[in-house]
């Protein structure tokens, strides 16, 4: 089995200020990383994901996070937040067979405050 | 290209009562999700399914049944409403192998 911890349930930061979102995970098995967003009153939308490769991962928004597997880590950063940046975030994971089949294992989230 | 779907948007029971939720996609996905969301507990995999004709339980399943009869839809039924079934239900699905899970927009049900 797999479990998700984000350290932090809510993060205030001033507008334009670098953010980081902590994330760290437990599993018995090799597992795919994922971190997700949700806007007030909407479904949730991939920011990015690690699967292989590079452990420096760049999605959208400029997001970025850094797959570390010593530290069972995969911390969500952006070096300037903007007051759209205001959401929910979401880390998950996957075990790393069977297509993705089985689903995700999430995190409990993190709210992210921008403030002005 | 409409995505993930779900119907109703809100929906407000009484405890004992019944009812289905509908989720619906257009992308040809062969996986389906069913999750819950509720305050300060992230989300959690209530059952899924891997093609039409198979279901299968997640993590929290009791008190729900589900059906893929069709390779596009996947109903999510509560055959007597609880109280503690008070969440905000989200259906996903992804293509198989690309573990990438697309997410409807939600439906929040109240039990009273």
């Amino acid at each position: 089995a797999q479990s998700v911890t984000q350290l932090d349930s809510q993060v205030p930061v001033f507008e334009e200020a670098p953010v980081e979102l902590r994330c760290n995970y437990s599993s018995s098995v090799s597992v795919y990383l994922f971190w997700y967003v949700q806007y007030p009153n909407q479904g949730l939308q991939l920011l990015l994901k690690y699967l292989s490769g590079s452990t420096l991962v760049k999605g959208i928004n400029g997001f970025e996070a850094e797959f570390n597997k010593s530290q069972t880590s995969f911390h969500l950063r952006k070096p300037s937040v903007h007051i759209s940046d205001t959401a929910e975030y979401f880390c998950a994971v996957s075990k790393d067979s069977g297509g993705g089949a089985d689903g995700l294992t999430f995190g409990k989230g993190t709210h992210l405050i921008i403030q002005p | 290209n409409a995505g993930v779907t779900q119907t109703p948007k809100f929906r407000v029971l009484k405890t004992g009562q019944s009812m289905t939720l509908l989720c619906a996609q257009d992308m040809n996905h062969e996986y389906m999700y069913w999750y819950r969301q509720d305050p300060g507990m992230g989300l959690r995999l209530i059952h899924y399914s891997v093609g039409e004709g198979t279901t299968a339980k997640g993590e929290v399943p009791d008190g729900y049944n589900v059906s893929r009869l069709k390779k596009q839809n996947f109903l999510l039924g509560l055959e007597s409403a609880a109280p503690s079934q008070t969440s905000v239900y989200f259906c996903a699905s992804s293509l198989k192998n690309t573990y990438e899970q697309y997410f409807g927009p939600g439906t929040r049900l109240t039990v009273t």
